[in-house]
């Protein structure tokens, strides 16, 4: 598979509870990036990284957001004590690098639903 | 800061009419312009892009955008318009992170 994978697909979870989503990018890119979409709705940007680093975290929405990428490759973001304004696809994408004229693939997104 | 502005939250057209979508910039220095498209249940598809070169950009599905600096404008368009095209289109620049506009959903009517 060449594309950009996303685990889970769907994830329901109590409020309260933590929950972690997973990005596996594309091969060799180097830059991987996390949104959130509510609702067929616009793209609120969260974070990227370039390698492992994560220049600009100031899209995480508060500090019950965060995220790591290790290796270069996978990323997981995690939710601590989950609220339901927390509900919405959260969308992957990674690039060969980030900015300048690279576009961005992006994953099918986890559906997160906070009950 | 680099943003991205769509002024039009929907745009209806009937099939076979031309179909324009539009964006504008806010960019310091030369910008890197995208068009990304999202079909209903579907993730997001890159279209097309602007670098620099040629105003006219041809991309995927038979769309092409026009990048105009004095306008700051980079409308995505389509001579005669599909259906299947009814989706939701975002513009975006590149910063070096990607910001996308809030989109434009395109409705064509048969």
């Amino acid at each position: 598979g060449a594309g950009v994978s996303q685990s889970p697909s769907n994830k329901v979870t109590e409020k309260g509870k933590d929950v972690e989503l997973r990005c596996d990018p594309i091969s060799g890119h180097t830059a991987l990036y996390w949104y959130r979409q509510s609702l067929g709705q616009g793209l609120e940007f969260l974070i990227y990284f370039q390698g492992n680093s994560a220049p600009d975290k100031s899209g995480l929405p508060s500090d019950r957001f965060s995220a790591e990428r290790t290796g270069g490759s996978v990323s997981t973001l995690t939710i601590q004590r989950t609220q339901q304004e927390d509900s919405a696809v959260y969308l992957c994408a990674s690039s060969f690098l980030a900015g300048g004229a690279y576009e961005q693939y992006f994953g099918p997104g986890t559906r997160l639903t906070v009950t | 800061a680099q943003s991205v502005a769509q002024p039009e939250d929907q745009v209806n057209v009937a099939e076979g009419n031309p179909l324009t979508v539009k964006c504008t910039y806010s960019v310091s220095g030369n910008p890197y312009l995208f068009w990304y498209v999202q079909y209903p249940n579907r993730g997001l598809q890159f279209l097309l892009k602007y670098i620099t070169g040629d105003n006219l950009v041809k991309g995927s599905y038979g769309f092409e955008a026009e990048f105009n600096k004095s306008q700051t404008s980079f409308h995505l368009k389509k001579p005669s318009a599909l259906v299947s095209d009814s989706a939701l289109y975002f513009c975006a620049v590149s910063t070096p992170d990607m910001r996308f506009g809030a989109g434009t959903r395109l409705t064509v009517k048969p």
